[in-house]
């Protein structure tokens, strides 16, 4: 069955801390992205990326680093330097960045302790 | 920068009105996209529109894409229950852009 898998679902950060969400997609999507979900804001891209070994920076990259190493994984970290990282986070995946319609994942609910 | 402006914020409406959402940008857009999310989920693509003055329909849900390519509506002829969600909409210039969205609540 095809589709994106966030991990973990719920992700507890403490201060100073380094957090990785895993984002894998088994639909052969060239395209894959981030985004940052807060009440009342929609959705805000963080990075994206649209093919192996290359990602640009979205409007909220700042504090957040990517990889992509392969095909169907897109790892988000999130910093130490992002000072207010409690959010939902979505990674989604589309054949290219032109006109095709984005699969999400079920998403990550970061918190800090 | 590319900005995509969506209203209303919230809609509460009683089972069987009616329900719409609009979406406006400042620049033309190639395209645009709407999405749902249920409560707890994740969007889920509804439908895509491309040309100017374009019309589609999905069962209740009517969506629409202004002449100028600058405006969209999506509109659900009495709502069900099961309608609830958040409405997005998202679109595309260079970058796709989501508006906020449009929470709908429906009361049985």
């Amino acid at each position: 069955d095809g589709g994106i898998t966030q991990s973990p679902k719920y992700l507890f950060r403490k201060e100073g801390q380094n957090v990785t969400l895993s984002c894998e997609q088994n639909l052969n999507h060239d395209a894959m992205y981030w985004y940052r979900q807060d009440p009342g804001q929609g959705l805000r891209l963080i990075y994206y990326s649209q093919i192996v070994n290359d990602f640009q920076k979205g409007d909220i990259a700042e504090g957040y680093s990517v990889s992509r190493e392969k095909k169907e994984s897109f790892p988000l970290t999130v910093t130490s330097a992002q000072k207010n990282p409690t959010a939902f986070y979505l990674c989604a995946s589309s054949w290219d960045r032109g006109n095709q319609p984005q699969h999400f994942g079920d998403g990550t609910r970061l918190s800090i302790l | 920068g590319q900005q995509v402006m969506q209203i209303p914020q919230y809609q509460h409406v009683q089972e069987g009105e009616d329900f719409t959402t609009y979406c406006n940008s400042s620049t033309t857009l190639s395209n645009i996209q709407w999405y749902k999310q249920r409560p707890g989920g994740h969007p889920v693509f509804l439908i895509q529109l491309v040309k100017s003055g374009e019309v589609k329909k999905q069962k209740r849900l009517t969506f629409q894409f202004g002449e100028a390519k600058k405006n969209s509506s999506l509109h659900i002829t009495a709502t069900q229950t099961t309608d609830v969600g958040t409405y997005f909409c998202a679109g595309q210039v260079n970058d796709m852009r989501f508006g906020a969205g449009t929470r709908l609540t429906v009361k049985p």
